[in-house]
């Protein structure tokens, strides 16, 4: 079965530290991998997605993901944690097939403490 | 550009009634997916529309139904609510369905059932 697994309930990060949320996939294929944000009483607001290419994504606020087809992992990560990056955070998976549909993870509360 | 719209922003019903949730995509996406979201379940997959089809469906019951008319507007209705209806609906346009295509999502449909 495809699916997407995001390891970590709630990580806990300083202001200025490095963040990392951690995401691994099980699909056939070769995926297209995305992340996303939800802050309280909003939508779902898209970070990033790796199609092919440079393993080493960049998206928005200062976010990258690493995509280690390996590992079949696709970890968020963020150089100097912000207070305002405490928000829910989703991994998605779509497998290469274009009927398919995307799988989203059980998301991780980030939480950023001054 | 403006961005994906939901209306109502808010509901509350009563068990047994029904519920129609509109969509209106951004402007010249053709595809529109629906996602429930509830604290237990997380982020559940409902169904995925392109070009008033439905290409792809989740695991929920006949009572969820949905639709997409000629100018990609959506639709999705629940009849005979259930108290295990109560959830934030979100929806979800892109501009093909499939592939690495990035979802926009709108800031969801809160349904209350009592």
């Amino acid at each position: 079965a495809q699916s997407v697994a995001q390891p970590e309930d709630q990580v806990n990060v300083a202001e200025g530290n490095p963040l990392t949320v951690k995401c691994t996939y099980s699909v056939s294929g070769n995926p297209y991998l995305f992340w996303y944000v939800q802050y309280p009483n909003r939508g779902l607001q898209f970070l990033l997605k790796y199609i092919t290419g440079d393993n080493l994504v960049k998206g928005s606020y200062g976010f990258e993901a690493e995509f280690n087809k390996s590992q079949t992992s696709f970890h968020l990560k963020k150089p100097s944690a912000l207070v305002s990056d405490s928000a829910l955070y989703f991994c998605a998976v779509r497998p290469y097939s274009s009927a398919s549909k995307i799988i989203f993870g059980s998301g991780t509360r980030l939480s950023i403490r001054p | 550009k403006a961005g994906v719209t939901q209306t109502p922003r808010y509901l509350i019903k009563t068990r047994g009634q029904q519920v129609t949730l509109s969509c209106s995509p951004i402007s010249g996406h053709r595809s529109v997916s629906w996602y429930q979201q509830t604290p237990g379940q997380g982020l559940q997959f409902l169904f995925e529309y392109f070009s008033e089809t439905q290409r792809n469906k989740g695991n929920f019951p006949g009572r969820f139904s949905g639709r997409q008319f000629s100018n990609s507007r959506s639709e999705m209705n629940v009849s005979t609510l259930e108290l295990g209806d109560s959830a934030l609906y979100l929806c979800a346009s892109s501009l093909i369905a499939g592939g690495g295509d990035t979802q926009y999502f709108g800031p969801g449909t809160r349904l209350t059932v009592l």
